[in-house]
């Protein structure tokens, strides 16, 4: 079944302890993207990749950390968390950047206390 | 500043009418827009993508618009059914994907 994965799904943890949430894919697209999504402020996308070691900057890319070193992976790293953090994260990933529907995973509930 | 503005956060209507969402846009020249339907927990899930050289883009009981001179893109759900009740995204891009907040549609029996 084509997917999108992330985990963990849920995530208490406090201030300044670092994190990693994964996301993989099993249908070789190029793109992929995170995106929190915020009461009021809709989906914002804090990374993208455009292929393998390709990676940019989205809207709202600071205190995030991201790596593609392979097709199907793309984690997003929180070196130090702070509760403004605390928020629904979403993956994504699609054929390419242009003209693609987009494939989102079901999402990780963060909160940093 | 770029600016997507989807102008109804939520939408009540009867079953079997007619429901009309709007997407406005500010400051940005789009090549595509997509919209896309998300359920509560879950992640969206893409519905129709219209090009800037579209104007109408059709899927099932599903119509799309596209109007770059007025900046405006409309969603319309015909012969709405209570399981259309969902949250409506817009979204605009080229390289990167900007999101509106959504609208909330209720369709009620």
């Amino acid at each position: 079944e084509a997917q999108v994965t992330q985990n963990p799904r849920y995530l208490i943890t406090v201030t300044g302890k670092k994190l990693t949430v994964t996301c993989s894919q099993n249908m070789n697209h190029e793109y992929m993207s995170w995106y929190r999504q915020d009461p009021g402020l809709g989906l914002r996308q804090i990374y993208y990749s455009m292929n393998v070691e390709v990676t940019d900057k989205g809207d709202v890319p600071e205190g995030y950390k991201v790596s593609r070193k392979e097709k199907r992976n793309f984690p997003l790293i929180l070196e130090s968390p702070s509760p403004n953090q605390t928020s629904l994260y979403f993956c994504a990933s699609s054929y390419g950047a242009d003209n693609q529907p987009q494939h989102f995973g079901d999402g990780t509930r963060l909160s940093i206390l | 500043s770029q600016k997507i503005e989807q102008n109804s956060e939520a939408l009540n209507i009867q079953e079997g009418k007619t429901a009309t969402l709007t997407c406005n846009y500010t400051n940005y020249s789009p090549a595509y827009l997509q919209w896309y339907r998300q359920d509560p927990g879950r992640g969206p899930v893409f519905l129709l993508l219209i090009r800037e050289n579209e104007k109408e883009k059709r899927k099932e009981r599903l119509k799309v618009t596209f109007d770059t001179t007025l900046k405006q893109s409309l969603f319309h759900i015909t012969a709405s059914q209570p399981a259309d009740s969902a949250t409506y995204l817009c979204a605009l891009g080229n390289n990167d994907m900007r999101f509106g907040a959504g609208t909330r549609l209720t369709v009620k029996p």
